[in-house]
């Protein structure tokens, strides 16, 4: 069954420093793909960044990029350079692209990040 | 151009109401997604729509009927209000099963 496992409940990060944010999935199928969004106090659901399971690169965006590790299924978030507007919820999602799965994200539990100043 | 928009932002229910919430996206998207958020949990699925007409069941779909008449709206109804549905609903759409979903700003139902 597909799952997405985030182990870090809350993390930490000093203001300008980087902070990397832990996702592994299981899945049985060969093609998915790996989202990322952020929930700010606000509460809205922002989409940052997407790998596809057939990427040979790791996908970058900006301050995000994705340390993806087929082999080992982790899709690792890291933020560059942190600002205090990155702190949030950030959770991990896939998406199966075989038929009849309707395209449905399965989501992780999420980490909740704080920069401080 | 408003995306995804869901009504009402906020409700309070006693239990054994019945209420419907709408979301709408004007991005012609085919795909619709019914989500619930609970506190310290993930998203999980309720319902979801591949297209005008069409419904299917998600990984929580008990309590909760879905209706996609037009294409532009998709509706989530309780028929008979839980305290275990107090939760936010965020209704998301994607104009396929590949790029990322358009999430709504979320319903925040409280059932007493």
């Amino acid at each position: 069954a597909q799952k997405i496992t985030q182990t870090q409940p809350g993390m930490f990060v000093q203001e300008k420093e980087a902070v990397t944010l832990d996702c592994t999935y299981d899945t049985s199928d060969q093609s998915y793909g790996l989202f990322w969004y952020k929930q700010p106090s606000s509460g809205e659901m922002i989409f940052l960044i997407y790998q596809g399971s057939y990427d040979e690169q790791n996908a970058t965006e900006g301050r995000y990029s994705l340390n993806f590790q087929k082999a080992r299924k982790s899709t690792n978030l890291v933020i560059s350079a942190s600002q205090l507007g990155d702190s949030a919820m950030y959770f991990c999602a896939m998406r199966e692209f075989g038929y009849n799965q309707g395209g449905k994200l399965i989501f992780g539990q999420g980490t909740e990040l704080s920069v401080k100043p | 151009n408003a995306g995804v928009t869901q009504t009402p932002k906020f409700r309070v229910l006693k239990t054994g109401q019945s209420m419907t919430l709408l979301c709408a996206q004007d991005m012609n998207h085919e795909y619709m997604y019914w989500y619930r958020q609970d506190p310290g949990m993930g998203l999980r699925l309720i319902h979801y729509s591949v297209g005008e007409g069409t419904t299917a069941k998600g990984e929580v779909p008990d309590g909760y009927n879905v209706s996609r008449l037009k294409k532009q709206n998709f509706l989530l109804g309780l028929e008979s209000a839980a305290p275990s549905q107090t939760s936010v609903y965020f209704c998301a759409s994607s104009a396929d099963t590949y790029n990322e979903q358009f999430f709504g700003p979320g319903t925040r139902l409280t059932v007493l």
